[in-house]
């Protein structure tokens, strides 16, 4: 498998752009994560979804992000209008099915936001 | 899930045994201890994990004290490659609501040198 595959890696944008992030998750897994990373806050989780739905969206910062999973292959996080403090490395991760290591997570490589 | 507790940093010289400590008082007997690490410009990587025994797989070792309130992570022989942030979490088995959720601290950061 080729692991979680987020893209795009880099973004670089203006204030008050829309932004998408988006996620494939590894084949057969249950649970999709969406974490955001700075130097002041270190390693947040932003929302989780199970079988497709959102379960905890409470680490979202505010309204201007959004999280879907229409299907089990594919999320996106979107943040509309973007601003200059949004700017941080989002990593997606999936965890989940089969394995009985059933509740350990991988993470993808990340995108790096920069908001101008 | 329970606090833990970790240095910032720590250094360790090639090849010898890394010995990263973690504290976690307050633990529950329900809960998990799992290690992971962030090398730089990379994404979280789970090294492993334990309840109350100690456990070994092909990157690491893991003990726990008997008492549950503290664990080691130990890099047999460590490399160039192994230096990161190593993130220490505690938190419920997976049948429990809400336990797949990670909490990350601050981490320790580990530096080999050569």
């Amino acid at each position: 498998d080729a692991g979680v595959i987020q893209s795009p890696r880099h973004e670089v944008t203006e204030m008050g752009q829309e932004v998408t992030l988006r996620c494939k998750p590894i084949s057969g897994h249950d649970y999709l994560f969406w974490y955001r990373q700075t130097m002041m806050r270190g390693l947040e989780l932003l929302i989780y979804f199970n079988n497709n739905v959102p379960i905890d969206d409470s680490g979202m910062p505010e309204d201007r992000f959004s999280a879907k999973m229409p299907n089990a292959s594919f999320s996106t996080l979107k943040i509309q209008p973007s601003e200059p403090r949004d700017s941080a490395v989002y990593f997606c991760a999936s965890g989940g099915g089969l394995s009985l290591a059933k509740n350990i997570q991988y993470f993808g490589a990340g995108t790096r936001l920069s908001v101008l | 899930d329970a606090k833990t507790t970790q240095p910032p940093s720590m250094d360790c010289a090639e090849g010898r045994a890394a010995n990263l400590p973690c504290n976690h008082s307050t633990i529950s007997g329900n809960e998990y201890v799992y290690w992971y690490r962030q090398i730089h410009s990379q994404g979280p990587q789970y090294i492993i994990h334990g309840l109350k025994n100690n456990e070994t797989n092909e990157m690491a070792s893991l003990i726990i004290t008997e008492d549950r309130k503290s664990s080691t992570l130990i890099l047999p022989h460590a490399t160039l490659r192994d230096t990161a942030v190593y993130y220490c979490i505690v938190r419920a088995g997976p049948i429990i609501q809400g336990a797949q959720k990670l909490v990350f601290g601050q981490g320790t950061r580990l530096t080999i040198n050569p």
